[in-house]
């Protein structure tokens, strides 16, 4: 399958700084990338569409100018969370859809913020 | 998307077959049924989709009952690797964002 990779894989910050995290398909274009964040022993909750060359959707809830998305190129998405503040801390997922394909999706390994 | 049902945890001798069942009673007729995996700590892995007919590939067998309300997903000789969450998702590829809603999955537990 598809090839999405995700970096870094464990970040620790201290609270009021900001981290990003890049998402790239390796092998792939993709116009769409979805960022998901899920806590412990919870499911994944979809974050955001990422679309490129224009601005990402967002899901309800989900504060924008927190989370910070850019998708520059037809591989490669970033978040970037901004003033991170303990409650951030969560593992965060990328996926990306092949072009002109059916619907299967390719996730990344995720990361995992903890921020102190 | 149609929303679907799972039992939210299953065991498995290891080497027998895991059958992991899934409802989908309000599933569209052009809405698919895909089944992804998460490993502890790791990123969803796709497994298989389908839309009516039974597919299989290199990792599992996926099985749609005739009125597409249900299906099941088939790991024909689970193995301790396959200790994951999975999630069974139905959606249309053809949506505007193509976006995947993951439910609470079942967490099998294969045991030696």
């Amino acid at each position: 399958g598809a090839v999405v990779s995700q970096h870094p894989s464990r970040v620790i910050c201290k609270s009021g700084t900001s981290v990003k995290i890049e998402c790239r398909s390796l092998d792939f274009q993709a116009t769409t990338m979805f960022w998901y964040r899920q806590f412990p022993k919870q499911s994944l909750m979809l974050m955001a569409t990422s679309n490129e060359g224009s601005k990402a959707t967002y899901e309800q809830g989900v504060e924008k100018d927190k989370f910070l998305i850019n998708h520059a190129s037809l591989t490669l998405s970033t978040l970037t969370v901004t003033s991170a503040h303990p409650e951030d801390s969560s593992f965060y997922i990328c996926s990306a859809r092949l072009l002109g394909n059916t619907g299967e999706l390719f996730f990344g390994e995720g990361s995992r913020l903890t921020v102190l | 998307d149609a929303k679907t049902t799972q039992p939210p945890s299953m065991d498995c001798a290891e080497g027998r077959a895991a059958n992991l069942p899934c409802n989908h009673s309000t599933i569209s007729g052009n809405e698919y049924v895909y089944w992804y995996r998460q490993i502890h700590s790791q990123g969803p892995q796709y497994i298989i989709h389908g839309l009516k007919n039974n597919e299989t590939n290199e990792m599992a067998s996926l099985i749609i009952t005739e009125d597409r309300k249900s299906s099941t997903l088939i790991l024909p000789h689970a193995t301790l690797r396959d200790t994951a969450v999975y999630y069974c998702i139905v959606r249309s590829p053809g949506g505007a964002t193509n976006k995947l809603i993951f439910g609470t999955g079942t967490l099998l537990a294969v045991q030696p």
